[in-house]
């Protein structure tokens, strides 16, 4: 059973617009949220969280929204580089520093 | 300023042989965890470890698998006996104490488990 779900395998976007990544989670016990980024042939990167007393943050270029009332949170790129493309997870845990579980990720393409 | 190193990159065993993993963390981190990742699947916590101890093995199968992050020198991941499901991408993460409780790891390239 998925705890983190990214129904979205794929997302492609044009250069200069908007990507929203959307994650659902199950169990209501997350309290903590971060989306990591991947390169082909990379490791994950660590790229931005939230916390549940949040319902925004944001770094440059990147928001993460969360809806806790939905188990469902958003990561908003503003304006979409063709250097963002990678596959995006969503990932949660208990506490900060709890086990950190991943969704399946989402494979994003930006298109010059 | 290295990273976190993982070797090796590429790693082919036969049904029933040993692998070992390594993952050297990035200097200062006394903290590494470790994740697998199938095809098309998200990455699964596996381990959690600080030096000598072993914090977290709640996603660790309980055969054939073990881990260790002694005083001196790298973690090891070590399958016993590998059969053709453990193929995988194993990932590596450390992280210091700070960013430890802010769940912020530094992941290594993983290392390419192949079983004939």
């Amino acid at each position: 059973d998925q705890q983190v779900k990214q129904n979205s395998p794929s997302l492609s976007v044009q250069e200069g617009r908007i990507s929203i990544l959307n994650c659902d989670y199950t169990n209501s016990m997350f309290d903590y949220f971060l989306w990591y980024k991947k390169y082909p042939a990379e490791g994950p990167t660590f790229l931005i969280s939230i916390s549940s007393i949040k319902d925004k943050n944001e770094d440059g270029r990147f928001t993460v929204f969360l809806n806790k009332s939905a188990k469902h949170l958003s990561l908003h790129i503003v304006p979409s580089q063709p250097g963002d493309s990678a596959v995006y997870f969503c990932a949660a845990s208990e506490t900060s520093y709890d086990k950190v579980i991943f969704g399946p990720g989402t494979s994003l393409s930006v298109i010059p | 300023n290295a990273g976190v190193m993982q070797n090796p990159r590429h790693l082919v065993r036969r049904r029933g042989q040993e692998a070992r993993l390594r993952c050297s963390p990035m200097k200062g981190h006394s903290h590494v965890y470790w994740y697998r990742q199938l095809p098309e699947e998200g990455l699964k916590f596996m381990v959690y470890l600080q030096k000598e101890n072993i914090i977290d093995e709640s996603g660790m199968p309980k055969e054939r698998f073990s881990a260790e992050f002694p005083k001196e020198g790298p973690s090891i991941l070590r399958i016993q006996q590998v059969v053709r499901g453990d193929s995988a991408a194993y990932f590596c993460a450390s992280s210091s104490s700070i960013r430890a409780a802010k769940n912020i790891q530094y992941f290594g390239a993983g290392t390419r488990l192949s079983v004939l």
